[in-house]
């Protein structure tokens, strides 16, 4: 059980185009989900977090107009990059929380986005 | 805030040898710990997990860890090393009643034949 998946595991743009990828809690419904981004042999950034129905709370730092969060679900959030640069170029990562406070996660298998 | 400090970014193991990756915290409430680890291209898997209960925790493959709160430490062992086990394993931090985790550096871990 707490299967998350994302969708796509990798897509590739052209500078100035719009991609969104979807978090998807498969077998439980997640009242909050995390993004983050993660560089070539670097650690995990978190950039926002999503509660459904509600706003996402990003990290300072993190541009709102550039990454779009959207939590229209107990078992869907999107990101979707817009505008997206090369510098946009990363591997980003969900996670689900199933709500019971403990802190562990759920992580999906990632989504690698290159932006030519 | 809650932290974690891991200390040398790849760490070379031979086949059979003991696995130990470290991991030190910092807070100021009691911690939950947690151990995963990420294989390329991959989202990140749950080793194991410290809540407050048994101090030696056990995960999977393997993989244990102990938190010692004297120490702040929660380092990660293995035994002995398999081919399978290379990989990046991250120690991350959190507190009762916050899913944010605060995640270390991370260790790439290479096993010799």
């Amino acid at each position: 059980g707490a299967v998350v998946s994302q969708h796509p595991s990798r897509v590739i743009c052209k500078s100035g185009t719009s991609v969104k990828i979807e978090c998807r809690s498969l077998d439980f419904q997640a009242t909050t989900m995390f993004w983050y981004r993660q560089f070539p042999k670097q650690s995990l950034m978190l950039m926002a977090t999503s509660n459904e129905g509600s706003k996402a709370t990003y990290e300072q730092g993190v541009e709102k107009d550039k990454f779009l969060i959207n939590h229209a679900s107990l078992t869907l959030s999107t990101l979707t990059v817009t505008s997206a640069h090369p510098e946009d170029s990363s591997f980003y990562i969900c996670s689900a929380s199933r709500g019971q406070n403990t802190g562990e996660l759920f992580f999906g298998e990632g989504s690698r986005l290159t932006v030519l | 805030a809650q932290s974690v400090t891991q200390l040398g970014s790849h760490v070379s193991v031979s086949e059979g040898a003991l696995v130990l990756l470290r991991c030190n915290y910092s807070s100021s409430v009691p911690p939950y710990l947690f151990w995963y680890v990420q294989y390329p291209n991959q989202g990140l898997q749950l080793l194991l997990k410290y809540t407050s209960a048994a101090t030696l925790v056990k995960g999977i493959n393997g993989f244990e860890a102990e938190f010692k709160k004297s120490e702040t430490s929660f380092h990660l062992t293995k035994p002995s090393a398999h081919m399978s086990d290379a990989a990046e394993y991250f120690c991350a931090v959190t507190i009762y009643g916050n899913n944010r985790l605060a995640f270390g550096k991370g260790n790439q871990v290479v096993v010799i034949p």
